[in-house]
């Protein structure tokens, strides 16, 4: 069944802890994405990836960060110099970052609550 | 500034009522526009694309308008069904950055 996986599905930080947030997809698609979601604001990008062993920074990049070793793996990493980390975390994947627009529909997984206690 | 509104925030209807949600935009260059319907804790789900040349799209009880004159996007749900409570939002795609700006939805919630 093809699709888009992130796990866990809730996770709990303490203070001054690193934490790793995982993505799969077995779409076949080049380009993923890492969003953060909170209340009353839009999506925000944290990082983005077009290509295996490449990936840029979004809007919020500060105090993340991400490797992308495989094409069907994107894992986020939540650092303690995140100061508010508390929140939804989306990832995303299309076909292509730089497509038509049939190969840029992005489609999400199930999300990460982190929360930090 | 390139952004994305929608209105209203928050709506509820009765069960079987039609409802409409607004989104504006001043996101250029415009590449396309799509609307998303996200459950609560869950991920978003596509519903619609839109793109320049395109007025009207329908997918079910679903019917969302573009007006790239204006900047102004539509989504119409007909006969509401209680599993239509969720948040839409819009999604705007700059052709020259490739980014996505997302809107910051419409929270629905349809009532029995």
């Amino acid at each position: 069944d093809g699709g888009i996986t992130q796990s866990p599905k809730y996770l709990f930080r303490k203070e001054g802890q690193n934490v790793t947030l995982s993505c799969e997809q077995n779409l076949n698609h080049d380009a993923m994405y890492w969003y953060r979601q909170d209340p009353g604001q839009g999506l925000r990008l944290i990082y983005y990836s077009q290509i295996v062993n490449d990936f840029q920074k979004g809007d919020i990049a500060e105090g993340y960060s991400v490797s992308r070793e495989k094409k069907e793996s994107f894992p986020l990493t939540v650092t303690s110099a995140q100061k508010n980390p508390t929140a939804f975390y989306l990832c995303a994947s299309s076909k292509e970052h730089r497509g038509g627009v049939f190969s840029t529909e992005a489609f999400f997984g199930q999300g990460t609550r982190l929360t930090v206690v | 500034k390139n952004q994305v509104e929608q209105s209203p925030q928050s709506l509820i209807i009765l069960e079987g009522k039609n409802c409409t949600l607004q989104c504006n935009y001043t996101v250029s260059p415009f590449s396309n526009l799509r609307w998303y319907k996200q459950d609560t804790g869950r991920g978003p789900v596509s519903l619609t694309i839109m793109t320049f040349s395109e007025n009207t799209k329908s997918n079910g009880r679903y019917t969302a308008t573009l007006d790239a004159d204006t900047k102004q996007s539509s989504l119409h749900i007909t006969a509401s069904q209680l599993s239509d409570s969720a948040s839409y939002i819009c999604v705007v795609r700059n052709s020259g950055t490739y980014k996505y700006i997302f809107g910051t939805g419409t929270r629905l919630k349809v009532l029995a």
